[in-house]
């Protein structure tokens, strides 16, 4: 069990470019989730992902914001056309199958928009 | 709509004193998790306690134990014996079952462990 994953660690890119993180879960878990967190505040659902199909997207998703699980195992986020207020740190998470309530959350990519 | 309500944005503790965090929250769900999570400077949330909401009993873990009120929606995190490394954020977290919506985190207590 190596833990969840998430690279980079680290973006800095300017306005208007477009980024994208991924994300490695634990190998069993076939749930994965993305939470974006900006300073002074808990992390935020943003979606997630039962195996490859992605059941549930918060209305912060804006369609700025895709992501993707092709074969069920790593995810990908990216940000089109990125903007100063997507500054933040965009956590992943994975767990078990039927097992919702265990959540392992990887380090994070720490995102700065200048 | 879920919420999460931590009124302590930061606490101080002595080494080996007992701290207690509060944590209040709202849903409409009957059938709920808890969750009080630690965000070392790491950045990795961590899980410290879980507590079922159909369950009486508190939940322990080692140094750490909850006081779980469902009537008043209340669910305090209380660390006995303060140690260096247990300084961090903590948030508290609200998960209603069926995959929707994730967890609904608070905006954190950050706890300062004074040696």
């Amino acid at each position: 069990d190596t833990g969840v994953s998430q690279d980079p660690r680290h973006k800095i890119t300017k306005r208007g470019q477009n980024v994208t993180f991924r994300c490695d879960p634990i190998s069993e878990h076939n749930r994965l989730y993305w939470y974006r967190q900006t300073l002074g505040q808990g992390p935020e659902f943003l979606t997630y992902f039962q195996n490859e199909a992605q059941l549930e997207k918060s209305r912060l998703l804006s369609d700025r914001f895709s992501a993707e699980r092709p074969k069920g195992s790593f995810s990908t986020l990216e940000i089109q056309r990125t903007e100063q207020g997507d500054s933040a740190m965009y956590l992943c998470a994975s767990s078990p199958p039927d097992r919702f309530d265990k959540l392992f959350f990887g380090s994070g990519t720490q995102l700065s928009v200048l | 709509a879920q919420t999460v309500t931590q009124s302590q944005p930061e606490m101080s503790v002595q080494e080996a004193e007992t701290v207690t965090l509060s944590c209040t929250y709202d849903t409409s769900e009957s059938d709920y998790y808890l969750f009080w999570y630690k965000q070392p400077p790491s950045r990795q949330m961590i899980l410290v306690i879980r507590q079922e909401a159909y369950k009486q009993q508190n939940a322990t873990e080692n140094r750490f134990s909850v006081n779980f009120q469902k009537a008043a929606k209340s669910f305090s995190l209380k660390i006995s014996d303060s140690q260096l490394g247990d300084a961090a954020m903590y948030f508290c977290a609200l998960y209603s079952g069926g995959g929707a919506d994730g967890l609904t985190f608070g905006k954190g207590t950050h706890l300062i462990i004074q040696p």
